[in-house]
């Protein structure tokens, strides 16, 4: 069964700096994606970056970028420049390539911006 | 245009009651999905449907039925409602797996139920 560790239950990052989340994942399928979301107060899900496991290339949107280590099992999300509006949940999830679609997720970071 | 909409938003219930919580997408996917977020933030999959045929059921108790009369509709019926149904209850969308799709998970708003 797959697994999603976020060991990081809470974190926090002058606003304007730079943090890492960390999130570990357990699998024995070689083609899948990770993904990070953002929940706010607001309680929406809202997608923040995608991985696809066979391309080495990390993925970035913006601000956002992924240091993504297949060997390891490793998908850390940088945020860079925080935001106040970066103050939320983060959640790391998982979803193999086929089969099963289901989001295994991990059990998120409380991410606080100082202002 | 809201993609994933729920509705309600919020939902308090005495025990024993039977409640709906209705879900649709405008994404034109042919994937949804139920998951729960307990007080502690844990999201875990609950039920997904492709085509409006049941593909996931994950050892959710069968007071909990989820019925699809389109592949743009997911509703989740709960009937005989325990004070552990308490949580937030989050519809999904996807492209169709089958396609071998790359597509992401959409989620609605949540909705929050509290069971007194």
């Amino acid at each position: 069964a797959q697994t999603v560790t976020q060991s990081q239950p809470e974190m926090s990052v002058q606003e304007a700096e730079t943090v890492t989340l960390s999130c570990t994942y357990d699998t024995s399928e070689s083609d899948y994606y990770l993904f990070w979301y953002k929940q706010p107060p607001s309680r929406q899900m809202i997608l923040v970056i995608r991985q696809e496991a066979y391309k080495q290339q990390n993925a970035t949107e913006n601000r956002f970028s992924v240091n993504f280590q297949k060997a390891a099992k490793s998908f850390s999300l940088k945020i860079s420049d925080s935001q106040l509006g970066d103050a939320a949940m983060y959640f790391c999830a998982y979803r193999p390539n086929f089969g099963n679609e289901k989001l295994t997720f991990g059990t998120g970071t409380r991410l606080t911006i100082i202002p | 245009d809201t993609a994933v909409s729920q509705t309600p938003k919020y939902l308090v219930t005495q025990m024993g009651n039977d409640k709906s919580i209705k879900c649709e997408q405008n994404l034109g996917h042919d994937t949804m999905y139920w998951y729960k977020q307990d007080s502690k933030k844990f999201l875990k999959i609950m039920f997904s449907y492709n085509n409006k045929e049941l593909i996931i059921n994950e050892t959710v108790p069968n007071r909990f039925s989820p019925k699809s009369p389109d592949k743009a509709h997911l509703n989740l019926h709960i009937n005989s409602l325990e004070l552990g149904d308490s949580a937030v209850y989050f519809c999904a969308s996807s492209q169709d797996f089958l396609a071998g799709s790359k597509e992401t998970q959409y989620f609605g708003p949540g909705t929050r139920l509290l069971v007194l």
